[in-house]
């Protein structure tokens, strides 16, 4: 069965101090994998697709990887406003086009 | 640029009553996606409508249906409302579905069954 599991459900950093989230997955074929981010109250934001191990996407202070079984999004020197839920999703070879997504990574970044 | 547009925002129905939720996408995209979010389920995929055609469906009881017009906006039905039903519905376009690409939420309607 398809799946995507996010950790840490939650995380709390000092601005400036970097860490990294982590997304695992099991997915028959994979098509893509994304990054969203989700402010309370809106709907996600999308961030960034990665489409085979050993990519690489960056974004200001985000830098997603991939692997064949997980994926990473790394936040350099953090600042309060990359608090949100980040959110990871896969999106099988099946046919079907179904986005299966984690639970997210509830980030809080303290000034 | 618009954005995908929900309507209504916000949602106060009673159990037992039916709902209808609207999504206007993207101009161009005719691919449309809906999702609940619950705290603790997080996103579940409802369905997902391409030209009119429900290509996709979750594992969600009939209760909950859904469509798309000639213009690919969309609509979902939820009947005989359960407590269970509170969540928030994001509807989700692109242009195709399946070409790889990330969606474009909406802000969702906060749906509240007392």
């Amino acid at each position: 069965e398809d799946q995507v599991t996010q950790s840490p459900e939650a995380l709390r950093l000092q601005e400036g101090e970097s860490s990294s989230l982590n997304c695992s997955y099991t997915v028959s074929g994979l098509r893509g994998l994304f990054w969203y981010r989700q402010d309370p109250g809106k709907g996600p934001e999308f961030l960034f697709t990665l489409y085979s191990a050993g990519e690489e996407k960056e974004k200001e202070r985000l830098k997603a990887t991939l692997t064949k079984k997980e994926s990473f999004l790394h936040i350099t020197a953090p600042k309060p406003e990359d608090s949100a839920t980040y959110l990871c999703a896969v999106q099988a070879n099946s046919g079907t086009y179904k986005y299966i997504f984690g639970t997210g990574t509830r980030l809080k970044v303290l000034a | 640029k618009a954005g995908v547009t929900q309507t209504p925002r916000y949602l106060i129905k009673t159990r037992g009553q039916q709902v209808t939720l609207s999504c206007s996408p993207i101009s161009g995209h005719r691919s449309v996606s809906w999702y609940q979010q619950t705290p603790g389920q997080g996103l579940q995929f409802l369905f997902e409508y391409f030209s009119e055609t429900q290509r996709n469906k979750g594992n969600f009881p009939g209760r909950f249906s859904g469509r798309q017009f000639s213009n690919s906006r969309s609509e979902m039905n939820v009947s005989t409302l359960e407590l269970g039903d509170s969540a928030l519905y994001l509807c989700a376009s692109k242009r195709t579905g399946d070409d790889g690409y990330g969606y474009t939420f909406g802000s969702g309607t906060r749906l509240t069954v007392v």
